[in-house]
């Protein structure tokens, strides 16, 4: 059974910093490309980054609301996705999903995501 | 960017009946387009992939049609569980999504 456990989030002072984890289990996590989508209270949903396989010398993308701040890394060893967030600002406050991205070579959707994980961005 | 514009907003449907669900996109994504169901409280589920192609364990009941920037999900014969908030996703340039479409009880 494919699984994908966020941790880490909690409340944060404004220009604070946060690291987020995603640990996977149930699948090769080292094929998939592997990205956080995050949620603001009663929003929609926005893409935040992504982090490609080795294969792909572990490229990393950015939204342009995060780029600078924000670092995707990942342990193929321990199948596990981290999400360091620095600068933190009030609008970064959402429930953030870390999500694993279909294989398919140029059609690179969003195949199954975690159940989540709260940051709260508050003084 | 290309900018996703889901309508409408919120549709009302009886249970049984069919629900039309629309997406536009601001320029052309090619079939490059996905559908997400999310229930209250949890992550996003993968319905359709590639405009039409539904994902591993969708009912046949959820479909989708489509290409270059006018898209459609249509949901036959409504259950109690389908009533909740559906997203639209390109990925044919970056990944944008649509506001939502949130599907109530008639």
């Amino acid at each position: 059974e494919v699984q994908l456990v966020e941790s880490g989030g909690g409340v944060v002072q404004p220009g604070g910093s946060l690291r987020l984890s995603c640990e996977a289990s149930g699948f090769t996590f080292s094929d998939h490309y592997m990205d956080w989508v995050r949620q603001a209270p009663g929003k929609g949903l926005e893409w935040v980054g992504r982090i490609r396989n080795k294969v792909n010398s572990y490229i990393t993308e950015y939204a342009a609301s995060v780029k600078g701040r924000f670092t995707i890394s990942r342990d193929d060893s321990k199948n596990s996705l981290s999400l360091q967030m620095n600068s933190l600002k009030t609008e970064d406050t959402a429930v953030y999903y870390c999500v694993r991205v279909s294989t398919t070579v140029s059609k690179r959707y969003f195949d199954f995501w975690g159940r989540g994980t709260l940051v709260t961005v508050s003084s | 960017e290309i900018v996703m514009t889901q309508s409408p907003a919120t549709l009302s449907v009886s249970p049984g009946e069919r629900a039309t669900l629309s997406c536009r996109a601001s320029q052309s994504v090619s079939g490059n387009l996905a559908w997400y169901q999310q229930k209250a409280g949890q992550a996003p589920r993968l319905l359709i992939h590639d405009a039409s192609t539904r994902a591993t364990g969708i009912p046949a009941r959820f479909s989708g049609s489509g290409s270059g920037t006018e898209f459609t999900l249509t949901i036959s014969s409504l259950q109690s569980e389908d009533f909740v908030v559906y997203y639209c996703q390109q990925y044919y340039s970056g990944y944008t999504f649509g506001q939502g479409t949130k599907l109530e009880i008639k």
